[in-house]
């Protein structure tokens, strides 16, 4: 079955430092798109950075890493010097084939929300 | 600029009533979807849409339809038959519905029933 867990429900880190934000997943596609999304307290949801299952290259954009390790099926976002304007729910994602609807469905965590302490 | 525009951003509902929400995009996506989110939680996919004139029910459809007459609308009407209807409601688009493609949403429509 396809599923995305995230076990920390809330997490604080102090601004400029750098912070891990964990991700596993349950699949047994060989093909398959890791995501990570920010959600503000506006509600718009935010595209940050994405991982393909064949990239062998940790993706990396700005101040956002994802640290892919595929034998362990984890896809952790890590935040380097964290500003202020970071905090906010943080959603990984991925996108794989669903038998039921046989399309490459989006399947989200539950969430993790950052706040960054001056 | 290209995005993805949802009106309104806040609508309130009274019992009994159906309301329909906007959704519009210029990404020339194909793929287009709906997703709900109750507080606290993430999202679950009510419908989603993958070419014009074409559309599938998702995890929690009841109660609600949707229709894709132009490539760039896809709206959602919830109806009278969704009983709990309070939540949060975003749409998002695709290039296409292929696992390397990320989805951007829009800015969501905050639902309360009265």
């Amino acid at each position: 079955a396809q599923k995305i867990t995230q076990t920390q429900p809330g997490m604080f880190v102090q601004e400029k430092e750098a912070v891990t934000l964990d991700c596993t997943y349950d699949t047994s596609d060989q093909s398959y798109g890791l995501f990570w999304y920010k959600q503000p307290s506006s509600g718009e949801m935010i595209f940050l950075i994405y991982q393909g299952s064949y990239d062998e290259q940790n993706a990396t954009e700005g101040r956002y890493s994802l640290n892919f390790q595929k034998a362990r099926k984890s896809a952790n976002l890590v935040i380097s010097a964290s500003q202020l304007g970071d905090s906010a729910m943080y959603f990984c994602a991925m996108r794989g084939k669903s038998i039921k609807y046989n399309f490459n469905k989006f399947y989200f965590g539950s969430g993790t929300k950052l706040n960054v302490k001056p | 600029d290209g995005g993805i525009t949802q009106s309104p951003k806040y609508l309130f509902r009274k019992e009994g009533q159906n309301v329909t929400l906007s959704c519009e995009q210029n990404l020339n996506h194909d793929a287009m979807y709906w997703y709900r989110q109750d507080p606290g939680q993430g999202l679950r996919l009510i419908y989603y849409s993958q070419i014009v004139n074409d559309f599938q029910k998702g995890d929690i459809a009841e109660g609600y339809s949707v229709s894709r007459e132009k490539k760039e609308s896809f709206p959602l009407t919830v109806t009278s038959a969704q009983k709990n209807p309070t939540a949060f409601y975003l749409c998002a688009s695709s290039i296409s519905g292929i696992y390397t493609d990320t989805q951007y949403f829009g800015p969501g429509t905050r639902l309360t029933v009265l």
